[in-house]
């Protein structure tokens, strides 16, 4: 596609609850990125996907986060049992090797009542 | 760890004047790259502006303009005639040396006033 697609773009779930949010990257990026922008703060890094190597997972806050990358393209950030501490903006980026085309998309903002 | 300092979370400027938002960041990476972000209420992350370390030149483009002093480690973005448009969160963020994770500052917001 033309640029990086995250769906839904707002989720509300209640506490305790497991939600999963999909980011569709630019077609032809081998890199897939996964950052959480809570309010006042800037982005976090999460999770990073690149080709078929193993993703690197060093920014996943607990065991109950945990993503996937099916086929080198789409992805999905699942959140198990969810606090309401995870509210956040949670944004996808992807790239070719390039960082200069470091694309992302509009995020999903979630809320945890 | 790397980290990157935004030290002014807001910003005001009038419509056509000039204004410098500043950012600091601390680092052990000798090749690294800075970057400014624009984030309006659409929440998407728009590059402003990159710049490589190791590159003594200033980047610019267009209207903005980055003042980058390695040895104080510090990596300003200047916007000149400021437009209405303009008015946004913006983040610092540097790249480590694997060049793919980004640490990001707090941001600043930034108001236009016409």
């Amino acid at each position: 596609g033309a640029g990086v697609s995250q769906s839904p773009s707002n989720k509300v779930t209640e506490k305790g609850k497991d939600v999963e949010l999909r980011c569709d990257p630019i077609s032809g990026h081998t890199a897939l990125y996964w950052y959480r922008q809570s309010l006042g703060q800037g982005l976090e890094f999460l999770i990073y996907f690149q080709g078929n190597s193993a993703p690197d997972k060093s920014g996943l806050p607990s065991d109950r986060f945990s993503a996937e990358r099916t086929g080198g393209s789409v992805s999905t950030l699942t959140i198990q049992r969810t606090q309401q501490e995870d509210s956040a903006v949670y944004l996808c980026a992807s790239s070719p090797w390039s960082l200069e085309r470091y694309t992302f998309g509009s995020g999903t903002r979630l809320t945890v009542v | 760890a790397q980290t990157v300092t935004q030290s002014q979370p807001e910003m005001s400027v009038q419509e056509a004047e000039t204004v410098t938002l500043s950012c600091t960041y601390d680092t052990s990476e000798s090749d690294y790259y800075l970057f400014w972000y624009k984030q309006p209420p659409s929440r998407q992350m728009i590059l402003v502006i990159r710049q490589e370390a190791y590159k003594q030149q200033n980047a610019t483009e267009n209207r903005f303009s980055v003042n980058f002093q390695k040895a104080a480690k510090s990596f300003s973005l200047k916007i000149s005639d400021s437009q209405l448009g303009d008015a946004a969160m913006y983040f610092c963020a540097q790249s480590g040396g694997s060049n793919y994770k980004l640490t990001f500052g707090k941001g600043t917001l930034l108001t236009v006033n016409p």
